[in-house]
């Protein structure tokens, strides 16, 4: 399709399982962006690549977050050991251009993960 | 960073039109004011952005004073389908990628 895409859409894990959540950018997009919305609350920013490269990560919770975009295209963000206040929905977007947040991004549907 | 403040929440009734007012009393020089809608469920949508003055499409409108210390996103003839969060941001120029939110504005749209 042309949007933004993401997978699962949902996701049920054990406290302490591994979760690797899936997003497949516009085609051509340089900028992809991962963000974190809790209930009711506006989405939080994670982290964001220019291509391959990751150059912000400061939004990232802890040492349990990684994300990783290996080919410029599709990005992984990967949650180790998961716990109950992971629980959150998990937005991408990906903007056509380099820089930040002055370019309009598309966000995919987002995967709702639910740690029990 | 660039912080705004909305009002957490408005109603309004079908067919009246709907002004939704953003501060941003730290906007940088460089920075864009942009607005997306947000449906439960969904994740945002892109719905306008501008510098200065005023900018309208085919959805919304968006009024900047000269200060640019705020901004208004109007919504004319609202229906039902209007009803969602709409998010004011601010980009961030000062060498960083994050993009900053905050709650939102929850619409209301009654019959």
């Amino acid at each position: 399709g042309a949007g933004v895409s993401q997978s699962p859409r949902y996701k049920v894990a054990k406290r302490g399982q591994d979760v690797a959540l899936r997003c497949d950018p516009i085609s051509g997009h340089v900028s992809l962006f991962w963000y974190q919305q809790a209930l009711g609350q506006g989405p939080e920013f994670l982290t964001y690549f220019q291509n391959e490269a990751q150059l912000d990560k400061s939004g990232l919770p802890s040492d349990r977050f990684f994300a990783e975009r290996p080919e410029g295209s599709v990005s992984t963000l990967k949650i180790q050991r998961t716990q109950q206040e992971d629980s959150a929905v998990y937005l991408c977007a990906s903007s056509l251009a380099t820089s930040g947040g002055n370019q309009p991004q598309h966000f995919g549907d987002g995967t709702r993960l639910s740690i029990l | 960073l660039a912080k705004t403040t909305q009002p957490i929440s408005m109603d309004s009734y079908e067919g009246q039109e709907v002004n939704i007012t953003c501060s941003h009393n730290n906007i940088a020089t460089n920075d864009y004011i942009t607005w997306y809608q947000q449906f439960p469920s969904q994740g945002p949508r892109f719905i306008i952005q501008g510098y200065k003055t005023k900018v309208t499409n085919e959805v919304a409108s968006l009024f900047i004073p000269a200060d640019r210390k705020s901004s208004t996103l109007s919504l004319p003839r609202v229906s039902l389908s209007d009803t969602a969060v709409y998010y004011c941001l601010v980009g961030d120029t000062a060498g960083g990628f994050k993009t900053i939110f905050g709650a939102g504005t929850r619409l209301f749209v009654k019959a």
